[in-house]
């Protein structure tokens, strides 16, 4: 089975500040991680996902994360925080070839102040 | 339209009530998914429709639950005898094929609030 575990369930950064967003995960198998977000009032929208490639994964507005399996980890960053990038962001784990057993963490709400 | 819509966007009922929820997925994605996303909690996995395959239904929390899916697209989430209890945000996401990297597409929720 596979779980995530997002430290922190608020995360407010100042605009142009990094953006570090952390994500550890459990799983029996090589996984496959994903970050989605979600802004008010609307359905989740991917921003990048890890399938075993690359371990830096780069994903739409900037956002890019890292695989780390001696970690467990894999963090969401942004250089440079946009007032535009706040939302609620969900990391999510599933097993290869088993997509529907994707797991969600509990969110983390991004509050970028001016 | 191009992505996955849901209605109605907003329910609001009385306890004990049934209620009908529906997802219209992209057209021609074979896996629909149905999420609940309560207050501060992150997405509670429901049920998974395949293709022709008898659907996932592992996720449902009880029987006052059920879903269909009529001729592989629209889907209907049925819930029964509402309790308070089940309000929340039901999302609904579709998935082109059988491939695991492929991206589930998520429709905007119906909010459900149960009086």
């Amino acid at each position: 089975a596979q779980s995530v575990t997002q430290l922190g369930s608020h995360v407010s950064v100042s605009e142009g500040a990094l953006v570090l967003l952390r994500c550890n995960y459990s799983s029996s198998v090589p996984p496959y991680l994903f970050w989605y977000v979600q802004y008010p009032n609307q359905g989740l929208q991917l921003l990048l996902k890890y399938t075993s490639a690359a371990t830096l994964v780069k994903g739409i507005n900037g956002f890019e994360a890292e695989f780390k399996k001696s970690e467990t980890s894999f963090h969401l960053t942004k250089p440079s925080a946009h007032m535009s990038d706040a939302a609620e962001y969900f990391c999510a784990v599933s097993a290869p070839y088993n997509n529907n057993d994707m797991r969600f963490g509990a969110g983390t709400r991004l509050t970028v102040k001016p | 339209g191009a992505g996955v819509s849901q209605s109605p966007s907003n329910k609001v009922t009385e306890k004990g009530k049934d209620v009908e929820l529906r997802c219209d997925p992209i057209s021609g994605h074979t896996a629909l998914y149905w999420y609940r996303q309560s207050l501060g909690q992150g997405l509670e996995f429901l049920i998974y429709f395949q293709g022709n395959s008898a659907p996932d239904k592992s996720g449902l929390p009880s029987d006052r639950f059920s879903a269909e899916r009529t001729g592989g697209s629209v889907s209907t989430l049925t819930i029964q005898r509402t309790q308070q209890e089940d309000s929340a945000v039901y999302l609904c996401a579709s998935r082109l094929a059988g491939g695991s990297t492929d991206t589930q597409y998520f429709g905007p929720g119906t909010r459900l609030t149960v009086l």
